[in-house]
């Protein structure tokens, strides 16, 4: 049980900014909202994480709704290395910090 | 580069076999993660070891095992081997507080 609920699939065009909704419901008090993609071929790769305020690095920015149901991943300007599968995993605050993938958002970038 | 190494790359071998995957996490990370990608189960969590420890275990069948050793590298090792365990296998690390993981590259393994 992922507990977390993504759109299967997004396009985007080159440059332009990609919003990845997430939903996650359920969520308790202390999880995390953490966002790893995954490139074709290759192991997942973390991207951002987030508790409760919004989050920026140098790869997006995590907008994370006040009742906390609910999350943005945010790419600036999607690339086409950014073509991946994006998931949106909650993460327990304490004890194992194992990741429980579901089936993630494939994004495809239209050059 | 993740900065976390596994090894073999790919691995054939035949029903009833015995493989050992090995991974060797980021210099000073403790916690070390094991998961298995299938394209019928998606990317699953199968154990993980902090510092030597066992410390929490996910879908990981009595026929699997692993250890961490103490220079920290950690070994997969599968027995008895079905033509379901073909998969890719990902080793992760991570710092003592959790936060990120590192993800290797994987180890395909191919039972036929």
């Amino acid at each position: 049980d992922a507990k977390t609920t993504q759109p299967n699939s997004m396009e985007s065009n080159e440059e332009e900014p990609v919003h990845l909704p997430c939903n996650h419901s359920t969520i308790s008090g202390t999880d995390y909202i953490h966002w790893y993609r995954q490139l074709p071929s290759q192991g997942p790769e973390y991207v951002i994480h987030g508790l409760t305020s919004n989050v920026n690095n140098r790869m997006a920015s995590l907008a994370i709704a006040e009742d906390r149901k609910s999350s943005t991943l945010i790419l600036h300007r999607a690339t086409l290395r950014d073509a991946a599968v994006y998931y949106c995993i909650r993460r327990g605050g304490a004890g194992s910090y194992q990741l429980t993938f579901g089936k993630g958002t494939k994004l495809s970038v239209i050059p | 580069d993740s900065g976390v190494t596994q090894t073999p790359k790919h691995l054939i071998t035949a029903t009833g076999q015995r493989v050992t995957l090995r991974c060797s996490p980021r210099s000073g990370d403790l916690s070390v993660y094991w998961y298995q990608q299938s394209l019928d189960q998606g990317l699953q969590f199968l154990i993980q070891y902090y510092n030597g420890e066992e410390r929490a275990k996910g879908n990981i069948l009595e026929r699997f095992s692993a250890q961490q050793f103490p220079d920290l590298h950690s070994e997969l090792n599968l027995s008895s081997l079905e033509l379901g365990d073909s998969a890719l296998y990902f080793c992760a690390s991570s710092g003592p507080r959790g936060g990120e993981q590192y993800f290797g590259p994987g180890t395909r393994l191919t039972v036929t």
